[in-house]
């Protein structure tokens, strides 16, 4: 079974600062998708990227950027230039790529409480 | 485009009670999937559901815990004989389609108070 890791319960930022959160993870298969999902006090879960593991480019989308280590089945989040709305709870997630059954549930780590201090 | 709806968003059960916790996909998806979250967890797989069908409800408890997704209408998640470890907040998700990099979108949530 693949388990998803987030060693930072916590971490706080400077406004217009950058701050990296961690996402380690355990697999044996070779294919499969990383997400990152924000989860700010209003408790929606928001898509903030995704990383297809066959692909080496490492995912952006605006502010946000990750590190994809395969070798080190490493995900970090990099949050460039933070602002006041991206605090929130921040979860790491990981799916299979195999398959109808295991291939669609997202596997989540217990994930990081972000502070963004003005 | 709406988006995934679910409700109600806050539901209250006294213990022995039964919650139904209902949730209408976004238009167009026909893939929908139950997790929970415990206070201070993360989302925890439940079942997952194409119309009319159960794929994959290896995290379902074994016990008191039902899902189904029928031709017409929401999925509803069933729990009977709530008791207070059934206390959570409870999301769905839909996508368009099993697996690949298709996004799952999420709804708001049901939060469940078992009193």
């Amino acid at each position: 079974a693949q388990t998803v890791t987030q060693s930072q319960p916590e971490m706080s930022v400077q406004e217009a600062e950058t701050v990296t959160l961690s996402c380690t993870y355990d697999t044996s298969e070779s294919d499969y998708y990383l997400f990152w999902y924000k989860q700010p006090p209003s408790r929606q879960m928001i898509l903030v990227i995704r990383q297809e593991a066959y692909k080496q480019q490492n995912a952006t989308e605006n502010r946000f950027s990750v590190n994809f280590q395969k070798a080190a089945k490493s995900f970090s989040l990099k949050i460039s230039d933070s602002q006041l709305g991206d605090a929130a709870m921040y979860f790491c997630a990981y799916r299979s790529a195999r398959g109808e059954t295991s291939g669609s549930r997202l596997t989540f780590g217990e994930g990081t409480q972000l502070t963004v201090n003005p | 485009n709406a988006g995934v709806m679910q409700n109600p968003r806050h539901l209250v059960r006294r213990r022995g009670q039964e919650a139904r916790l209902r949730c209408s996909p976004m238009k167009g998806h026909s893939h929908v999937y139950w997790y929970r979250q415990l206070p201070e967890e993360g989302l925890k797989f439940m079942v997952y559901l194409q119309k009319e069908n159960i794929i994959d409800e290896s995290g379902m408890p074994k016990e008191r815990f039902s899902a189904e997704f029928p031709k017409e209408g929401p999925s509803i998640l069933r729990i009977q004989q709530v008791v207070r470890g059934d206390s959570a907040a409870y999301f769905c998700a839909s996508s368009s389609r099993h697996g690949g990099p298709d996004t799952q979108y999420f709804g708001p949530g049901t939060r469940l108070t078992v009193l």
